[in-house]
């Protein structure tokens, strides 16, 4: 049973500083990782993804992955209110699985 | 460009009733994934077409969910004496690659199914 852990929160972070957000897998085959903000009432929306070791810079995003120690993560810095909204962790397993197997998600809140 | 459209945005029905689910998915995009939603969880994986034919349909939870592909474009989910627990927000996903492990897929508005 591939699982997805994450803090479900919610985590508050002040306006400018920088949100860490946090992602446990347990398939040791997983190859790929994606992370999703999601608005209240709204869908699912890609906003990084890795797939190897290390970190991944996207403007104010940067996914950081270890594959050795099954964790992933994603920073936002100088956060903004805009930013407040459920960050969703995603996992392809990989060897042809292309289904995600996605985490409950964290809520984030970033106070003005 | 369009982006993944589903139809109808909201269903209300009854314990028993049958419903489809529409997805179109973006122009090119070969790959389609049907996922659901329940509140407070992440979406949970449904099935995945490559083209016309179900690649993986190991998340549908039991045969009365069934979904179809015929022309490698639309698809549509069916679901057949719905229950309360179907209750939830079914997405539709695309992805431009052929299948493999790199596979960016790009969410819907999402169907919200309500058995009452």
């Amino acid at each position: 049973q591939k699982e997805v852990e994450q803090n479900s929160g919610p985590l508050s972070v002040p306006e400018g500083a920088i949100a860490s957000l946090n992602c446990t897998y347990s398939d040791r085959g997983s190859q790929s990782f994606f992370w999703y903000r999601q608005y209240s009432g709204k869908s699912p929306e890609l906003i990084m993804f890795i797939y190897s070791n290390g970190d991944k810079e996207d403007g104010r995003f940067t996914a950081q992955l270890n594959k050795a120690s099954q964790y992933v993560s994603l920073l936002i810095r100088d956060s903004q209110p805009s930013d407040s909204a459920t960050y969703l962790c995603a996992v392809n397993g990989g060897g042809g699985a292309d289904g995600l197997t996605f985490g409950k998600g964290t809520h984030l809140i970033i106070q003005p | 460009g369009a982006g993944v459209s589903q139809t109808p945005s909201n269903k209300v029905t009854e314990k028993g009733k049958y419903v489809e689910l529409r997805c179109d998915p973006i122009s090119g995009h070969t790959a389609l994934y049907w996922y659901r939603q329940s509140l407070g969880q992440g979406p949970e994986f449904l099935i995945y077409f490559q083209g016309t034919g179900a690649a993986d349909d190991s998340g549908l939870p039991n045969d009365r969910f069934f979904a179809v592909r015929p022309e490698g474009s639309v698809s549509t989910l069916k679901i057949q004496r719905t229950e309360r627990g179907d209750s939830a927000v079914y997405l539709c996903a695309s992805s431009p690659k052929p299948g493999g492990d790199y596979n960016e897929q790009f969410f819907g508005p999402g169907t919200r199914l309500t058995v009452l």
